[in-house]
């Protein structure tokens, strides 16, 4: 059975103090790793889609990577905007449909 | 260009009643999928639809059907509503021949008592 795990489940920071955030996963046939990120009651946004091991992908803070078991969200002299959920998921494909499993997220609360 | 919109925001049901959430997928977008996601939790699917299609479920019982419209809107309807079936519900658009890629609406927050 598919599994995501994200650890650590919570993370404090201070502005500026960089930190990564971990998302390991089985699945059989992957089919992209995708993060996104969670304000307090909306919908994810997403950030980054990874789809073999050794990619690379960066957006302003934020650089994310993957290898054949895990994922990581590196983050750089974060920001207190950059509060927020972080999740992981696995693209698989379940018959026809085309579905994401997702871990249960990184809580990270950056202090300024 | 307009991103995934739901509607209503919030609702409360008792146990028992039924209820139709709504969505309106992403300009250009055709696959409409499904999450419900509990609260401290990731969301979990539930089903996708693609050309007016379901094309794939996830764990939920038959009480949660859908249906995707000709212009890619959808609905999400719950029958026997129970209290676990409290959470977040969230609705994702994907572009043709891109299904993995899911952009995500604002969510429905429903409440069962």
């Amino acid at each position: 059975e598919d599994q995501v795990t994200q650890s650590p489940e919570a993370l404090r920071l201070q502005e500026g103090e960089s930190s990564s955030l971990n998302c390991s996963y089985t699945v059989s046939g992957l089919r992209g790793l995708f993060w996104y990120r969670q304000d307090p009651g909306k919908g994810p946004e997403f950030l980054f889609t990874l789809y073999s091991a050794g990619e690379e992908k960066e957006k302003e803070r934020l650089k994310a990577t993957l290898t054949k078991k895990e994922s990581f969200l590196h983050i750089t002299a974060p920001k207190p905007e950059d509060s927020a959920t972080y999740l992981c998921a696995v693209g698989r494909s379940s018959g026809s449909a085309r579905q994401l499993t997702f871990g249960s997220g990184t809580q990270l609360t950056v202090l300024p | 260009e307009t991103g995934v919109t739901q509607s209503p925001t919030h609702l409360i049901k008792t146990r028992g009643q039924q209820v139709t959430l709504r969505c309106s997928s992403q300009s250009g977008h055709n696959t409409v999928s499904w999450y419900q996601q509990a609260l401290g939790q990731g969301p979990q699917f539930i089903f996708q639809y693609y050309r007016e299609e379901e094309n794939g479920r996830g764990n939920f019982p038959p009480r949660f059907s859908g249906l995707q419209f000709p212009n890619y809107s959808s609905e999400l309807n719950v029958n026997a509503l129970e209290l676990d079936d409290s959470a977040l519900y969230l609705c994702a658009s994907s572009p043709e021949g891109a299904a993995y890629e899911q952009y995500f609406g604002p969510g429905t927050r429903l409440t069962v008592t």
